[in-house]
């Protein structure tokens, strides 16, 4: 059981809207640290998606958004296309595991 | 260009010990932590510990604590997970990934290295 807690899948049609949510405790994301998304492709390494809960790397597309609110933050992604079909995961740190470092258990996004 | 890049594939017995790779390039590899994430077969992301090549800090996830050894040789730009005495619970994929600061992100990650742990 992950710490922070995601909906195992969702879906949407193409050009649709999805939100992905990561929620999470007073000891992580509500004691104040970013929470940072992964997507990993299948049979692929996970790559940087939006960091600090709401910045984009270089050449990731506006359709993904990231916010966070209390103990819980959100992907958001807009114009859905095939190509989004992956797992996405969000990250952050906890206090009470000696502020290491956690993950969601992961969100897979099906494109209908 | 920033680049992590793991070493091959290994196929092991239970009770074997291994040492897997991730060799650096592009930055100067002791100013950036560098964390190693395990994904279980159809299961997601564990953070297992990070290591600070520039004065050896080392943290360990609770789980992998005792578990697994994160070590680095500045020599060379590359850090190390390794195993005293493997368990086939310890078939996975492990990653290796760059992380940019404190409680901060991994990016970039290296290709991943499969362990396969069988009898």
């Amino acid at each position: 059981q992950s710490v922070l807690t995601q909906p195992p899948s969702v879906s949407g049609a193409p050009g649709q809207r999805v939100t992905i949510s990561c929620t999470g405790s007073s000891s992580n994301i509500g004691a104040g640290y970013d929470v940072h998304w992964y997507q990993q492709l299948p049979g692929t390494a996970p790559k940087l998606l939006i960091y600090g809960n709401s910045n984009r790397p270089s050449g990731v597309p506006d359709r993904f958004s990231g916010s966070k609110s209390d103990t819980s933050a959100s992907l958001a992604i807009t114009g859905l296309q095939a190509e989004d079909e992956a797992d996405y995961y969000c990250q952050s740190y906890d206090t009470s595991l000696s502020e290491s470092g956690v993950f969601g258990g992961g969100t897979k996004l099906t494109v209908l | 260009e920033v680049q992590l890049v793991q070493s091959g594939a290994e196929v092991k017995k239970p009770g074997e010990s291994l040492k897997i790779s991730c060799e650096t390039s592009g930055y100067t590899f002791t100013n950036y932590w560098i964390g190693w994430v395990r994904q279980m077969p159809g299961k997601g992301l564990e953070w297992m510990g990070i290591i600070y090549p520039g004065d050896s800090d080392t943290r360990y996830g609770p789980s992998f604590q005792g578990q697994v050894t994160i070590s680095a040789d500045k020599s060379i730009s590359t850090a190390y997970l390794q195993w005293s005495s493997l368990k086939a619970s310890d078939t996975a994929m492990y990653y290796c990934a760059r992380r940019t600061g404190s409680a901060s992100w991994f990016d970039p990650w290296g290709q991943g290295t499969l362990v396969t742990v069988s009898s």
